[in-house]
């Protein structure tokens, strides 16, 4: 069973604050992992991914991954209200096949 | 601007009544999803196709849900008869290599 993981929140950081949201997975074969942002009634819109250990930097947002210990995880720097949302993690094995999601981390950016 | 469009965005029905939900990709995407979202669940595929044939349906209950591409710029999924579980909502999402863009959803309602 294919299975990533997110803690579900909320947290809780203030305006301007580095807010942290990490992500683990079960499956080795995962290649890529994707952050998706989801406000309160809307669909999921991707922000980013990663396939390469290391970090990736996207204007505030930075993916973090290490895949010998199978964890993911998103920065986001100079937090707004408006980040506040629920975060879902993904991960797929190859090519544009299904994504499996974790179940979001809800965060809260407070002014 | 591209995106996906779904049809209808809301529907409240009645348990027994069949629902059919459609689903237009992007223009040039060749791989399409059907994902399922609930609380308890989270995001779950359904089913998907690649160049309108069907890839994986391992995700739906097979004697009640159908999808089906009927052309590259439609997509559907019916439901028949639906069931108060079937309460969900159902985005659908489109992708050509990386990455994968989610239509607004249908929020569907079985009294």
């Amino acid at each position: 069973q294919k299975e990533v993981e997110q803690n579900s929140g909320p947290l809780s950081v203030p305006e301007g604050a580095i807010a942290s949201l990490n992500c683990t997975y079960s499956d080795r074969g995962s290649q890529s992992f994707f952050w998706y942002r989801q406000y309160s009634g809307k669909s999921p819109e991707l922000i980013m991914f990663i396939y390469s250990n290391g970090d990736k930097e996207d204007g505030r947002f930075t993916a973090q991954l290490n895949k010998a210990s199978q964890y993911v995880s998103l920065l986001i720097r100079d937090s707004q209200p408006s980040d506040s949302a629920t975060y879902l993690c993904a991960s797929r094995n190859s090519g544009n096949t299904p994504l499996v999601f974790g179940k979001g981390t809800r965060l809260s950016v407070i002014a | 601007d591209a995106r996906v469009t779904q049809t209808p965005r809301d529907k409240v029905t009645e348990m027994g009544q069949e629902v059919t939900m459609r689903c237009q990709p992007i223009l040039g995407h060749n791989t399409v999803f059907w994902y399922r979202q609930t609380m308890m669940q989270g995001l779950e595929l359904l089913a998907y196709f690649r160049n309108r044939a069907p890839l994986d349906d391992s995700g739906m209950p097979k004697d009640r849900f159908s999808a089906e591409m009927p052309d590259a710029t439609l997509a559907t999924l019916k439901i028949q008869p639906s069931e108060p579980r079937d309460s969900a909502v159902y985005f659908c999402a489109s992708g050509l290599e990386e990455t994968q863009y989610f239509g607004p959803g249908t929020r569907l309602l079985v009294l």
